[in-house]
């Protein structure tokens, strides 16, 4: 079974400039959700989407966004980049059943190397 | 607020060693708690959960993690460690009220020495 993958694996972008990161989850899984790694703040929770609606959102700016398409491929979306943006940015999917659902481990890409100059 | 806490910014170890990475946990309700590892410039692997039953959980690689509700902890271990065990570790719980979502400890990294 593939894994998690997720393209493009490094970017490097200017600031000002918009990036669009995408992520296939496992087959079956409905669950995605999208995670941003740095070494000062470690792994901050963006959103999540299921069945293509945002159902969780981190405590992000409204630059930072994202979909769902009906096969369950999610991309994010980072408009006027900042420097800070800089990061791994983390892809992960998971059945995603429900709140309650014991299958409820995530399985997570490589990740996208985003660096803003 | 949920949280996670992971004491320990490195652990060493002799290889053939046990090993124990440290997690505590503050949750409401009944928590569901995770171990990942990550090596460098990859993504994050999936070692064991707990959800409930049995406090000792056995995950992949020879890995276990112990659950401890009155201590909140969520230690995980390794009986003999090995030099390819060196990488960043992650506890995690889930979000209550967030569906799938995942809150992390720092990260510990582990330095096996041969």
């Amino acid at each position: 079974k593939a894994g998690v993958t997720q393209t493009p694996r490094y970017l490097i972008k200017t600031r000002g400039q918009q990036v669009t990161l995408s992520c296939s989850p496992i087959s079956g899984h409905r669950s995605v959700s999208w995670y941003q790694q740095t070494p000062g703040q470690g792994l901050q929770f963006l959103f999540e989407y299921f069945s293509e609606t945002q159902r969780n959102k981190g405590n992000f700016p409204g630059r930072f966004s994202g979909r769902q398409f009906s096969n369950s491929r999610s991309e994010m979306n980072v408009s006027t980049l900042e420097l800070g943006d800089s990061a791994l940015y983390l892809c992960a999917s998971s059945l995603g059943r429900g709140q309650g659902s014991r299958d409820t481990e995530a399985f997570f890409g490589q990740g996208t190397r985003l660096t803003v100059v | 607020a949920q949280s996670v806490a992971q004491p320990e910014d490195q652990v060493n170890v002799a290889e053939g060693n046990p090993l124990t990475v440290k997690c505590t946990y503050s949750v409401s309700g009944n928590p569901y708690l995770f171990w990942y590892v990550q090596y460098p410039n990859r993504g994050l692997q999936f070692l064991l959960k707990y959800i409930t039953g049995d406090n000792l959980v056995k995950g992949s690689y020879g890995f276990e993690a112990e659950f401890n509700k009155s201590q909140t902890s969520f230690h995980l271990k390794k009986p003999s460690a090995l030099v390819s065990d060196s990488a960043l570790y992650f506890c995690a719980v889930r979000d209550p009220g967030g569906y799938n979502k995942l809150i992390f400890g720092a990260g510990t990294r582990l330095a096996v020495h041969p």
